[in-house]
C-alpha cells in the first residue's frame, strides 16, 4: 500500500533558526502533496498545496516566505519553517495523493517545538 | 501491513440513510481515535475524538471503538447532502504524538 514517510518526527529548535521537514512518498508518485498544521485536539489546517514542478498554492493567512515549500520531485516535498518563533510550535502533517482516486496518504507528523 | 486500513469507497447513499464508515488497525497500543471530515480543497475538520473503547455521540454522529477487534466506526444518522465529503479516521498512541491515518472514504449523499 501507499506509504508516506515524514521526517523528523520531533524537532526542537531555537528561535530564529530554520527547520526543514521532509515528506516522501515511498512507493508511489505523488503529483500533489498537502501540508497541514494542527493545534492540540483541533482540526488540521491546510497550509498549502504543492504540485511537483510548480509553485505551491498557499491558503489565506499562511505566510509563503515563512513556510517555504519545495516539491522538487514526484516523491519528495519539503516544508521549511524559516526564522522560527515559539508561536510556530505545532504539529505539522503532510499528505500525498497519486491522483488516481485512491485517497490520501498521510505522514505521521512532525512535532515542532521552538524555544 | 498498513497501520490503518480504510475502504476508500466511493460510497453513495440516498438522503436520510444511515451511513456506516469503518476503519481497522493493527497496533493494539492505539489509545486515541479520531474521525475527520474533509470537503474538497479544505483541510480535514475534526468530527469526533474518543479515548479508548466505547461509544461517543454528537448530534447525528456516533463514534464507536472496539479495541478487542481493532475496529472503529462512525455512524451518520439521517444523512444530508451536506454530509457529502471525504471521511478520514486517525489514531495515535498518545495525544499530540504521531498520527496514523486511513486513506479516507468518499461519501456522496444523494438528495
Amino acid at each position: 500500500g501507499a506509504v508516506v514517510s515524514q521526517h523528523p518526527s520531533r524537532v526542537i529548535c531555537k528561535s530564529g533558526t530554520s527547520v526543514k521537514i521532509e515528506c516522501r512518498s515511498l512507493d508511489f508518485q505523488a503529483t500533489t502533496m498537502f501540508w497541514y498544521r494542527q493545534f492540540p485536539k483541533q482540526s488540521l489546517m491546510l497550509m498549502a498545496t504543492s504540485n511537483e514542478g510548480s509553485k505551491a498554492t498557499y491558503e489565506q493567512g499562511v505566510e509563503k516566505d515563512k513556510f517555504l515549500i519545495n516539491h522538487a520531485s514526484l516523491t519528495l516535498s519539503t516544508l521549511t519553517v524559516t526564522s522560527a518563533h515559539p508561536e510556530d510550535s505545532s504539529f505539522y502533517i503532510c499528505s500525498a495523493s497519486s491522483g488516481l482516486g485512491d485517497g490520501y496518504t498521510f505522514g505521521s507528523g512532525t512535532r515542532l517545538t521552538v524555544v | 501491513q498498513k497501520e490503518v486500513e480504510q475502504d476508500p469507497g466511493p460510497l453513495s447513499v440516498p438522503e436520510g440513510a444511515i451511513v456506516s464508515l469503518n476503519c481497522t488497525y493493527s497496533n493494539s497500543a492505539f489509545q486515541y481515535f479520531m474521525w475527520y471530515r474533509q470537503y474538497s480543497r479544505k483541510g480535514p475538520e475534526l468530527l469526533m475524538y474518543t479515548y479508548s473503547s466505547g461509544n461517543k455521540e454528537d448530534g447525528r454522529f456516533t463514534a464507536q471503538v472496539d479495541k478487542s477487534s481493532k475496529y472503529i466506526s462512525l455512524f451518520i444518522r439521517d444523512s444530508q447532502p451536506s454530509d457529502s465529503a471525504t471521511y478520514l479516521c486517525a489514531m495515535s498512541l498518545n495525544t499530540g504524538n504521531q498520527f496514523y491515518f486511513g486513506t479516507g472514504t468518499s461519501l456522496t449523499v444523494i438528495p
